[in-house]
């Protein structure tokens, strides 16, 4: 059964740092791995899918890679924002359904 | 924003009482799905539907059942709820299964609290 972990559970910075989530998985056999952000109150917006056969994915100051051997991912934000605050989850695939990790609470002050 | 609205969007019931919660969707996918989201286990996915009438079980679905009449709806039942359910149960779409390239849309989830 595929487990999902991340760490740190919760995060605060100042506002401008860089900061890397961290996501690991016991099973390799994977479709895709994703990484979903969640508001309060609110449902799951995905921010970046990776294929099973990429390393890493970038969409504006988000950038997440892939290590299947490892059995790793990590999500890096650039110059973070206030408005980054949030829970970030990443989910792994494999063929109908997904397997989510219990998030990472990022909390980014001003 | 993909066009997913769950309803109710609160509500608070008693042990016992039967339970239907809706999915309705406006983007034509064919997978359907439904997860609860619980303190200390993340979302967990209940059951899921491939298309009209064709479902299958997730990783904690006792107690629940689901029906898809129409490609848009897809309902959750709990026969006679009790405190366990007590969640927040998100539905989610997509157009592929998971092991596609494609990302699952959600729903702003569903509140139920189960006295």
């Amino acid at each position: 059964k595929q487990e999902v972990t991340q760490i740190p559970a919760a995060l605060s910075v100042p506002e401008g740092e860089n900061l890397v989530l961290n996501c690991s998985f016991t099973d390799s056999a994977i479709y895709n791995l994703q990484w979903f952000r969640q508001d309060p109150g609110k449902g799951l917006t995905s921010l970046l899918l990776i294929q099973s056969s990429q390393r890493e994915q970038t969409s504006g100051r988000l950038n997440a890679s892939l290590d299947k051997s490892s059995g790793r991912s990590t999500l890096y934000i650039a110059a973070s924002q206030p408005g980054d605050s949030a829970t970030y989850l990443c989910a792994l695939s494999g063929y109908s359904t997904l397997t989510f990790g219990k998030g990472t609470m990022l909390l980014v002050s001003p | 924003d993909a066009g997913i609205t769950q309803s109710p969007r609160h509500k608070v019931t008693e042990t016992g009482t039967p339970v239907t919660l809706r999915c309705h969707q406006t983007e034509n996918h064919r997978y359907m799905y439904w997860y609860r989201q619980d303190p200390g286990h993340g979302l967990r996915l209940i059951h899921y539907s491939y298309g009209v009438k064709d479902t299958d079980k997730g990783e904690v679905s006792d107690g629940y059942s689901v029906s898809r009449s129409k490609t848009e709806d897809f309902l959750l039942t709990l026969e006679s709820a009790t405190s366990s359910q007590t969640s927040v149960y998100f539905c989610a779409i997509s157009e592929y299964l998971a092991d596609s390239n494609q990302p699952q849309h959600f729903g702003d989830g569903t509140r139920l609290s189960i006295l």
